[in-house]
């Protein structure tokens, strides 16, 4: 079992630039978490998902899309990335019960 | 809409004592749980422990133990035989309970804890 995996692990944009960022899972869980976390700070949700083909909104949406294509995968889009994008992206996943499991992080930096 | 605070940045501890990191919240919920993560130096986020807001008894894992007090909406860690291993910072998270929940954690602002030699 890998767990939850993410893809890729560091990576450098220039602002306006777009990018997907991609978290698998082989737990078959059913919901999965795109948190981002900001130094010192704790982790924020930014968009979740129930199942195959549905999302919802977090707390900090904003600049941010994803897709649940496959109950696998949750993939976590920059459309025009921003210096304010700056962080570490968690993605988490679960079954219908409380505990999160999460991978290992993605570092993003934008210039 | 839910908030965690942590009001300690910072705390040390010798190996082999004892520490206790506080953790506030503030729901209008009933029904819901409350964690603590650890996320060592590798980011990896690691739980460490969790607690049901309908138990009474408070949840034990081994060295770690919570201080639940629902009332005063109040989640303590308590880190008993300090290890070098538990350097790291601590996240205490609040979950609501239900089927609409999306099971969505908010997170406090973290705790970094150093154990010394």
């Amino acid at each position: 079992n890998a767990g939850v995996t993410q893809t890729p692990k560091f990576r450098v944009l220039k602002t306006g630039q777009s990018m997907t960022l991609l978290c698998a899972q082989d737990m078959n869980h059913e919901y999965m978490y795109w948190y981002r976390q900001d130094p010192g700070m704790g982790l924020r949700l930014i968009h979740y998902s129930v199942g195959e083909g549905t999302t919802a909104k977090g707390e900090v949406p904003d600049g941010y899309n994803v897709s649940r294509l496959k109950k696998q995968n949750f993939l976590l889009g920059l459309e025009s990335a921003a210096p304010s994008q700056t962080s570490v992206y968690f993605c988490a996943s679960s079954r219908q019960t409380y505990e999160q499991y999460f991978g290992p992080g993605t570092r993003l930096t934008v210039t | 809409a839910q908030t965690v605070t942590q009001s300690q940045p910072e705390m040390s501890v010798q190996e082999a004592e004892t520490v206790t990191l506080s953790c506030t919240y503030d729901t209008s919920e009933s029904n819901y749980y409350l964690f603590w993560y650890k996320q060592p130096p590798s980011r990896q986020m690691i739980l460490v422990i969790r607690q049901e807001a309908y138990k009474q008894q408070n949840a034990t894992e081994n060295r770690f133990s919570v201080n639940f007090q629902k009332a005063a909406k109040s989640f303590s860690l308590k880190i008993s035989d300090s290890q070098l291993g538990d350097t790291a910072m601590y996240f205490c998270a609040f979950m609501k309970h239900g089927s609409d929940a999306g099971n969505m954690l908010t997170f406090g602002g973290g705790t970094r804890l150093m154990v010394k030699p």
